[in-house]
């Protein structure tokens, strides 16, 4: 069982937008603005989408944004391409016991 | 640009031993800290142990601590990973991620490729 959940599943049709949440604890998510998400296609390594909440590392398309509030953090694809379909984590610093926890994953669709 | 490049995954029996390499360039590996992150197959990311970029702390995923050990080669841009008493639980993908800190794991802006781990007898 994962530390951070997230719904298995998203799917939204291209142009569209979609909303993946990502829900902790009072000792992560809700406590920490390190809150990182993370886009991995079939084979591929992990890449790096969004970083301490909002940021977007040089290179990422502006359509994913990403939010928090209270113990619950959101990623947001805007504009949804076919590119887009792809596996989605999150992540958080969780302070010095558990240090990174992870969400177990959102499979995005585009229809 | 970044490249970080694993090596020394591999099948080993359970309660066996294994270290995995990662080479590290196109950035100035002495100033970040490092990670290690597993995923185990048909499932998600996990994170294992992370160093800060002296090398002088360490942090561990209760699940392997005391059994894994972190450390790096500054001077070979090389991140390690011992891997000992391993066991079932423990086969998974393990990739190498730089973080974007320089002492505690944050979040990771650039990921290896991945080296396997097996365990099985």
């Amino acid at each position: 069982q994962s530390a951070l959940t997230q719904p298995p599943s998203a799917s939204g049709s291209p142009g569209q937008s979609v909303t993946i949440s990502c829900t902790g604890t009072s000792s992560d998510v809700g406590t920490y603005n390190f809150v990182s998400w993370y886009q991995q296609h079939p084979g591929k390594a992990p890449k790096l989408m969004i970083y301490e909440v909002t940021k977007r590392p040089s290179g990422v398309p502006d359509r994913f944004s990403g939010s928090k509030s209270d113990n619950t953090a959101s990623l947001t694809v805007s504009g949804l391409q076919a590119e887009d379909e792809a596996d989605y984590y999150c992540s958080s610093y969780a302070g010095t016991n558990n240090f990174v926890v992870f969400g177990g994953g959102t499979k995005l669709t585009v229809l | 640009e970044v490249q970080l490049l694993e090596s020394g995954g591999g099948l080993v029996q359970p309660g066996g031993s294994l270290r995995l390499s990662c080479a590290a360039s196109g950035f100035t590996f002495s100033s970040y800290a490092m990670s290690w992150v597993r995923q185990a197959p048909g499932k998600g990311l996990e994170w294992v142990s992370g160093i800060s970029s002296g090398g002088t702390r360490t942090y561990y995923a209760d699940s392997v601590k005391g059994r894994f050990t972190i450390s790096r080669d500054n001077s070979k841009n090389t991140l390690y990973l011992q891997m000992n008493s391993v066991r079932a639980d423990d086969t998974a993908l393990y990739y190498c991620a730089k973080d974007g800190a320089l002492v505690t794991p944050l979040y990771f802006d650039s990921w290896g490729q991945g080296t396997l781990v097996t365990v099985s007898s």
